[in-house]
């Protein structure tokens, strides 16, 4: 089975350009979520999908981040126009069970972003 | 509000030794979930161990194990036998039972490393 997989692994942009994250979650998690670790900080959460639906996008800093999870497939995180502390490594989780507080997250490997 | 405090940003333990990374959290609830991520370098984070809040028996994963104490809310997590492959980053990590339970609260996380 495959894994939660992230792309790209790396990307380092110039302050005020565009960067769009995906994030493949294991097939028929219908949760998706995104977190993100500023460097030497702790992981914050960012936003939850249920399939298609955000259902928590309470941990997004601001109006320059746009996630989308089109057909509850996979999903993207598009930052417009990037700042220099939105770098650090973000990360996508999926899980299973919907509204079964003893679910399982699964991670993807990450996407260290470097804004210069 | 929930918060994860992980007081030792890095460690360092010889190979076979047992080594203890400590954790500690805040909540007014009663009823949640307290996890140990490990996440190795460049790879996914995986789910270590993990203890339910209204269980008094501590949780043990083969050489892992926690030591929960829940009115003191803290939650080591114990490594013995420390084998190379326990190299990683550990987050530690909370999640609400009830309200809110989608959503996530992890540490800054503890570099471990192992000499051989």
């Amino acid at each position: 089975e495959a894994g939660v997989t992230q792309f790209p692994s790396h990307s380092v942009i110039e302050k005020g350009q565009t960067v769009t994250l995906r994030c493949d979650p294991i097939s028929g998690h219908d949760n998706l979520y995104w977190y993100r670790r500023v460097m030497g900080k702790e992981i914050k959460f960012l936003l939850h999908f249920v399939k298609e639906s955000k259902q928590d996008e309470s941990g997004m800093p601001n109006n320059r981040f746009l996630a989308e999870r089109t057909g509850g497939t996979y999903s993207t995180l598009k930052v417009q126009p990037a700042e220099l502390e939105d770098s650090g490594v973000y990360f996508c989780a999926s899980s299973q069970d919907r509204g079964a507080t003893n679910e399982k997250l699964f991670f993807g490997s990450g996407t260290q972003l470097s804004v210069l | 509000a929930q918060t994860v405090t992980q007081s030792q940003p890095e460690m360092s333990v010889q190979e076979a030794e047992t080594v203890t990374l400590s954790c500690t959290y805040d909540t007014s609830e009663s009823d949640y979930y307290l996890f140990w991520y490990k996440q190795p370098p460049s790879r996914q984070m995986i789910l270590v161990i993990r203890q339910e809040a209204y269980k008094q028996q501590n949780a043990t994963e083969n050489r892992f194990s926690v030591n929960f104490q829940k009115a003191a809310k803290s939650f080591s997590l114990k490594i013995s036998d420390s084998q190379l492959g326990d190299a990683a980053m550990y987050f530690c990590a909370y999640r609400p039972a009830k309200y809110n339970f989608n959503k996530f609260y992890f540490g800054s996380g503890t570099k471990l490393n192992v000499k051989p």
